[in-house]
């Protein structure tokens, strides 16, 4: 169905815990997001990272730690982080870089932050 | 900032029905325009997009239609199913490229048998 992988799918801590989110793909592209999914409102880009170097970081609180070590695979640290956290983790690839391309999403990690 | 709104929020249809959902962007560079729709528990899939350089594309059931002229686009199903069910977002991409790629809010469909 699709390219894109994220683990865990579903993922319960506490405040003071420290978890991390992956994403792989598997199409070959140079670009990865990140996204956040709440309730009722807009996708929120977080980040992007492009040929493994960051590009786009939205304002972010730094509890939010990305890391890409390579074109494939995605990261996510979480830490201290706050009940209204809680939200759809998205995951995102796209081939090109610097023109706007199709972005393929994978199934998400929803959190709960306690 | 850049801003697409999407409405309606929710809708329902009965089944054979059309549906149509309408989006507007306010970024006039904005060049390419991809629809998603997400199903319970799976992460958005692209089910058609358009770029500038059109005013409408067609594939099977689904339609998108452009007016760049009033930054408006929408999305046509004609023949709704039951598995048409869903939330569909709409989303536009700025013109010079980079890797910003702004969503709508979303539109639930309910497409009654």
């Amino acid at each position: 169905e699709t390219g894109v992988t994220q683990t865990p799918r579903h993922l319960v801590m506490g405040m003071t815990n420290k978890k991390s989110l992956k994403c792989e793909q598997h199409l070959g592209h140079n670009a990865m997001y990140w996204y956040k999914q709440s309730a009722k409102k807009p996708l929120e880009l977080m980040f992007v990272y492009s040929l493994e170097e960051r590009v786009e970081n939205n304002s972010v609180p730094s509890r939010f730690s990305p890391e890409c070590p390579n074109s494939s695979h995605l990261f996510l640290h979480l830490h201290t982080l706050q009940p209204e956290d809680s939200a759809l983790y998205l995951c995102a690839s796209s081939q090109d870089r610097g023109a706007p391309d199709t972005q393929y999403f994978g199934p998400g990690t929803r959190l709960t932050v306690l | 900032g850049e801003n697409v709104e999407q409405h309606p929020s929710t809708l329902s249809v009965q089944e054979g029905d059309s549906a149509v959902i309408k989006c507007t962007y306010s970024d006039s560079a904005s060049n390419y325009f991809p629809w998603y729709k997400q199903e319970l528990g799976k992460g958005p899939q692209l089910i058609i997009d358009i770029r500038s350089n059109v005013g409408e594309k067609k594939d099977q059931r689904i339609a998108v239609t452009l007016n760049k002229t009033a930054k408006h686009f929408s999305l046509h199903i004609t023949e709704t199913q039951p598995e048409d069910s869903a939330v569909y977002f709409c989303a536009a991409s700025e013109a010079d490229g980079g890797f910003k790629t702004i969503f709508g809010a979303g539109t639930r469909l309910f497409v009654k048998a």
